[in-house]
């Protein structure tokens, strides 16, 4: 079973850059699934950011688009999360997952144990 | 509508059965896939597509599908299984994911 794991700072000030890597054991980045992050605010529920193949092909939250960049290093098995002008609405705990798909259904197989990043100054 | 809604909290007897629901446009075309969540762990999937529990999930755990709702139903609730659930699925635009809100499970 693939295993995820995020790493990052745990605090950024606010207006600066978020920045997270999940590397991937276990399996490689590079095959026919979809690479994933998801947050969770405290007490919150959980909201989908976006996902990355690894040809580099994205799709991101319309909520959070203008502000999100995924990348993928396939050299390296990891890929990874940068969010811009964060604000204190952006404090939650940070999942890199992945994605399993057989049309109509999709799933988060793998889920990595989660990063709290707070954004304060 | 992009969305998912559930209801926020269902409490069930231990041994008992619970059923909790999703619904959203989306779930017309795209199945639902269930994650558990226990404080401070990360969302574990417990049940999807048409008829799928992953390996380990015990068979208690069980789901169903019509128009735009999905159900989980735990049959004979245990003390464990107290936690989050929260439903996903694609989106009706079929590029973006989205989570309900979860619902919390009491077992009492």
């Amino acid at each position: 079973q693939v295993q995820l794991q995020e790493s990052g700072p745990g605090l950024v000030k606010p207006s600066g850059t978020l920045s997270l890597t999940c590397g991937v054991a276990g399996g490689s980045v590079s095959t026919i699934h979809w690479w994933n992050w998801v947050r969770q605010p405290p007490g919150k529920g959980l909201e989908w950011i976006g996902e990355i193949y690894h040809s580099g092909t994205t799709n991101y939250s319309p909520s959070l688009k203008s502000r999100v960049t995924m990348s993928v290093d396939e050299s390296k098995n990891q890929f990874s999360l940068k969010l811009t002008s964060v604000t204190a609405a952006d404090t939650a705990v940070y999942y890199c997952a992945r994605v399993a798909y057989n049309y109509p259904t999709y799933y988060f197989d793998s889920w990595g144990q989660g990063t709290l990043v707070t954004v304060s100054s | 509508s992009s969305e998912l809604t559930q209801g926020p909290a269902v409490s069930v007897a231990l041994g008992q059965t619970v059923t909790i629901t999703c619904q959203g446009d989306s779930l017309r075309t795209y199945y639902t896939s269930w994650y558990q969540q226990k404080p401070g762990q990360a969302p574990l999937l417990v049940f999807y597509g048409k008829n799928n529990r992953p390996s380990g999930i015990p068979d208690r755990f069980s789901g169903s599908s019509s128009g735009n709702r999905a159900s989980l139903t735990i049959a004979g609730a245990q003390a464990e299984d107290e936690a989050d659930y929260h439903c996903h699925s694609r989106d009706s635009s079929g590029n973006h994911f989205v989570f309900g809100p979860g619902t919390r499970v009491t077992v009492l």
